[in-house]
Parts: structure tokens; C-alpha cells; sequence
């Protein structure tokens, strides 16, 4: 198993432009999510999805939009990428939305280190 | 008051040494605990896990609940270098609720 991966590693982008972080997981995990990752924020939830067809808002949303059209994937667009949006950003999955338990470890993929200038 | 307070570090300690790490809280109502150990430029991985009070060993790690005083702890024994990471806190309400993260405290063991 590859487990989760997130494509590109690094990425710069220009105030206004518009990308998409690619996260896919081979685990058929039900659930998963996105992260940011800030210094002296901690990671913070942006969206997540409990399924293919459902997604739902996290603690961050605005400025990014995210669709699951099969399990495997969950691709997190930034329509138009702000200085702010710099951060480095992690994809999680589990087996089913009960991440706090032995059986439902949320694995993370290795992150995408984004600037925006 | 922030939900989840943790201390950024960074904690320098030398090899063998007990490595005690901390968090506190403000919300009674988280019930679930959690480690992870996070790699430079790597993804979090969960370490452990406790439920409500009390303690749970894993090795060389044991996690602490005390929830009378909202704090949890991590002590590692026997420190290794290869321990050196950033350690971040996690706490849950329930099991179906969204996980809140603390900063994470970085950790370095001197060879």
C-alpha cells in the first residue's frame, strides 16, 4: 500500500492564481480531510469528507473548495491563492469518522508545501 | 483562552534523559487524547492514545490524563536521538468529533 499521497510536494504560485492539490489514499478509507499546517497555529481542519459525494466545512474554509467523486481521491482547489494561503498542507484519511480510536488512526500524507507571492 | 495550549519548545535534552511534554486544556468535555509525532517535513503520525484519565504505557512512552486538572503529559524514558521531533497533542469530545490540535513542542536529543 502506498497509504496517502499528495501531489506536488512544493508549489509557488502568484497572488490570484487558481491550483489543485492532489490526495489520493489506497486504504479505502471513508474519511477524509485537509489540513493546514502554519508556525504557532498548529494544524487546522479546512474541509473533510465522510464518502464519496459528501464533503463538509472544517475550522478554515473559506478560500478553498474541495470534491469527491470517487473514494480513493479528495483534491483540495484554491481558486484564487492568496499571500495568506501560504502554509504547508496535509491530507488525512481514516476508516471511518471515529479518528479518536485504536481501530481509526488517521494517517497522513507527506504535505505540500505551498507559497504564495 | 485557547482550547489546546501547548509549549513550542524548542526542549533540548540529552540522550537517556526522561523527556517530559505537556498540554492543557480549557474544554471539560474532551473525553479523548491523543500523541503524535511528527518528522521534519514529514506527516503527523499518531503515537498514542488515551480515553478519559489515567495512564497508558507504550514502551518507552507513557501518556498521562488528568482531566480534574485539564492537563495531559508525555514522558518518553531512555530518550533516543532519533526521538527528536515535534510533538503535537490532540483531544476529541467523541469519537465522531473533529480532532483539535495543539501546537506541538519541538523536541531535539543530544547525542
Amino acid at each position: 500500500n502506498a497509504g496517502v499521497t499528495q501531489t506536488p510536494k512544493f508549489q509557488v504560485l502568484k497572488t490570484g492564481q487558481s491550483m489543485t492539490l492532489q490526495c489520493a489514499q489506497d486504504m479505502n478509507h471513508e474519511y477524509m480531510s485537509w489540513y493546514r499546517q502554519d508556525p504557532g497555529m498548529g494544524l487546522r481542519l479546512i474541509h473533510y469528507s465522510v464518502g464519496a459525494g459528501i464533503t463538509d466545512q472544517g475550522e478554515v474554509p473559506n478560500g478553498y473548495n474541495v470534491s469527491r467523486s470517487t473514494t480513493e481521491d479528495f483534491p483540495l482547489r484554491l481558486l484564487s491563492a492568496a499571500p495568506s494561503q501560504t502554509s504547508v498542507y496535509f491530507c488525512a484519511s481514516s476508516y471511518s469518522r471515529g479518528l479518536a480510536g485504536s481501530t481509526d488512526t488517521q494517517y497522513f500524507g507527506p504535505g505540500t508545501r505551498l507559497t504564495v507571492l | 483562552q485557547k482550547e489546546v495550549e501547548q509549549d513550542p519548545g524548542p526542549l533540548s535534552v540529552p540522550e537517556g534523559a526522561i523527556v517530559s511534554l505537556n498540554c492543557t486544556y480549557s474544554n471539560s468535555a474532551f473525553q479523548y487524547f491523543m500523541w503524535y509525532r511528527q518528522y521534519s517535513r514529514k506527516g503527523p503520525e499518531l503515537l498514542m492514545y488515551t480515553y478519559s484519565s489515567g495512564n497508558k504505557e507504550d514502551g518507552r512512552f507513557t501518556a498521562q490524563v488528568d482531566k480534574s486538572s485539564k492537563y495531559i503529559s508525555l514522558f518518553i524514558r531512555d530518550s533516543q536521538p532519533s526521538d527528536s521531533a515535534t510533538y503535537l497533542c490532540a483531544m476529541s469530545q467523541n469519537r465522531d468529533d473533529k480532532i483539535i490540535f495543539g501546537k506541538g513542542t519541538r523536541l531535539h536529543i543530544l547525542p
